[in-house]
Order: C-alpha cells, then structure tokens, then sequence
C-alpha cells in the first residue's frame, strides 16, 4: 500500500535556525500530501498541505512543495522560533484514511 | 467552538475491564475515523465511518467495537483491556468530496490518554 518515510528526529535547533524535514512518499495514485504538526500535550493540527504535483503548501512560515518527480514533500522553516517546538508528520491521502509517517521531534532552543 | 471533541480526555483502568471513548464533531462532515498513536508517536488508522457505515477495519482486534449513532457521533468501546491498549486514542473527521475521497483533510480531537493497568 501508499506509505510516507520521514525523516527520523530528534532534531534540536536554536532560535533564528533554518529548519528542514525531510519526507518521501509511494503511492500507486495521486494522493494529496499533509503536514499535520502535534504541539506538547495536545491533538494534531494541519499545517499545511498540497493536493497535486507542484503545488506548494504554506503556513505560518513553513512551506513544503509537492514533487512528483522525487515523490518529496521536505517541510522547510527560515527562521524558527521556541513556539514552534513540537512533533511534526508528514502524511498522505489514500481511501478514507491517512497514512502518517514516524513523526519528527523538533526541539527549539532559545 | 470546539470542532472534534472527545471524552473522556484521561482514562486509567485495570486490565479486564470495558471502556467506552465518546466522540463527537459539529462540522457537518461525513466521514469519521479513529486513530491509534503508541508510545513512540506513531500514528494509525484503525476505523473509517462514511455516513455511518464501516468502510474501514485496519486488523482491530474486535475487542474494539466502534459505533456510529449518526453523522456527527463516532463512539469506541474497548472490551477486556489489555495492557497493550494503553496508548492516546484520536478521533477525526472529514468532508469526502463527491468525485474523489483524496484530497480530504482531516480534522483532529485533543485525543484520549488511555492507561491500563
């Protein structure tokens, strides 16, 4: 079946750090892409997302492009800030579900 | 408003027991699943509602038996627990578009704690 592979963590970074997560899919279909972000103690919530190949998802400065050529969908932030310490997956669409990958622990440091 | 909410948001039982986990969404979707996350995070798909028929079963045991009164209610009731069960147990739900299932994005509750013991 349709699988995500994720970058594993834990990745630590400072304040201002330029932040990368990177994550590849298979698919037999034209799934949409998620990146669905869990902050301590609390449920998921989507980041952002890509429905087709080129599209590009963004969202309080993180950005992910939908390649279909690699089959990537890397989640990128410029400059990230302690708030943005959290859990980060990388999932895609298939038939009445999402699959998720392993999740990345980000830990930001001021 | 809270969009998916689930109760109760803690639950710790012994082993052996029946518990039931309450979800509910004011959305309007049609679709609602259930998801299991372990201790390492992982996430996965055990149950899929669509108008409140089962489309998907992801090899549950079938200690776990969900139920959907209606659209908007999605209940998961656990028999005889076991320590294995113990994990945070999501709820989610989506709007299926008529011409293709895949581009929908999914809404989250806060999750269930459960511990058993």
């Amino acid at each position: 079946g349709d699988s995500v592979t994720q970058m594993e963590g834990p990745v630590t970074l400072s304040e201002e750090a330029f932040l990368t997560i990177n994550c590849t899919y298979t698919a037999t279909g034209y799934p949409s892409l998620f990146w669905y972000v869990q902050y301590p103690g609390e449920g998921l919530q989507l980041l952002l997302k890509a429905t087709k190949a080129d599209d590009k998802g963004s969202n309080k400065g993180f950005e992910a492009t939908y390649r279909k050529e690699t089959t990537s969908f890397h989640l990128e932030k410029g400059s990230v800030q302690v708030s943005d310490s959290a859990v980060y997956f990388c999932a895609l669409s298939e038939l009445y579900k999402l699959s998720f990958g392993a999740g990345t622990t980000v830990t930001v440091r001021a | 408003d809270t969009a998916v909410s689930q109760t109760p948001k803690y639950l710790v039982t012994q082993m052996g027991n029946d518990k039931s986990i309450k979800c509910e969404q004011n959305l309007g979707h049609d679709t609602m699943y259930w998801y299991k996350q372990d201790s390492k995070k992982f996430l996965k798909i055990m149950f899929s509602y669509n108008n409140k028929e089962l489309i998907i079963n992801e090899t549950v045991p079938n200690r776990f038996s969900p139920k959907s009164p209606d659209k908007a209610h999605l209940n998961l009731h656990i028999n005889s627990l076991e320590l294995g069960d113990s994990a945070v147990y999501f709820c989610a739900s989506s709007h299926q578009h008529e011409a293709s299932s895949f581009h929908n994005e999914q809404f989250f509750g806060p999750g269930t704690r459960l511990t058993v013991l």
